[in-house]
């Protein structure tokens, strides 16, 4: 029963190119969530999305990054124009429900690197 | 502005004692209060969920508190060993979301020392 897969674990890229993280959720589950965490940082939420659906996105900058989640594949964290801020560590997590009351399940994350 | 904060220096035991770190909220009213560990490149592994209605949980040498009046949990580990060395963050649920939406503390480091 595999966990949250995420991939590719490192990622480089030069300033001005595009990033594209994915993550595939535990199986069954269907709420996916985004999270960046900065070195001495806490992880800070960035989108929650359903199958076809951004449910909120108050999390993620309001250009340059965009996220999905389609009927049919992984859900993808895309950062277009990357800058030398973007490096962080960028954490997949999933639920098979919506409520609090159960955990999120959380890949071991991509490591995005800016040059 | 909500607001979650934790040790943000290393606890240093000797294996064997108990561990004990400290999640202080304010602004915050939450249902449901979470401990996650973290190891160094890896994702946040849950460990326990408590909810607002219940004063203790326990999970073999872990236990956690949660005190709604205090605005605190307090999360103890046991009889320590080297193998509990991690960072331990806790989270909450944001008020009124109707989803999962967490906020993490930053997180106390713990090292065990043999």
């Amino acid at each position: 029963n595999a966990g949250v897969m995420q991939n590719p674990r490192h990622l480089v890229r030069r300033r001005g190119q595009e990033a594209r993280l994915r993550c595939s959720p535990m199986k069954g589950h269907s709420h996916v969530y985004w999270y960046r965490q900065l070195p001495e940082e806490g992880l800070k939420f960035m989108v929650y999305l359903q199958k076809e659906n951004i449910i909120d996105e108050s999390g993620m900058p309001k250009e340059r990054f965009s996220a999905e989640f389609p009927k049919e594949g992984p859900s993808i964290l895309r950062i277009q124009q990357v800058v030398r801020g973007d490096s962080a560590a960028y954490f997949c997590a999933s639920s098979p429900v919506k409520e609090s009351n159960q955990p999120q399940h959380f890949g071991d994350g991509t490591r995005l690197s800016i040059l | 502005s909500q607001k979650i904060e934790q040790n943000s220096e290393a606890l240093n035991i000797q294996e064997g004692k108990t561990a004990t770190l400290t999640c202080n909220y304010t602004n915050y009213s939450p249902a449901y209060l979470q401990w996650y560990r973290q190891d160094p490149g890896r994702g946040p592994v849950f460990l326990l969920l408590i909810r607002e209605n219940e004063k203790e949980k326990r999970k073999e040498r872990l236990k956690v508190t949660f005190d709604t009046t205090l605005k605190q949990s307090l999360f103890h580990i046991t009889a320590s060993q080297p193998a509990d060395s991690a960072t331990y963050l806790c989270a909450l649920d944001m008020e009124n979301t109707g989803f999962q939406k967490l906020v993490f503390g930053t997180g106390t480091r713990l090292l065990v020392s043999p």
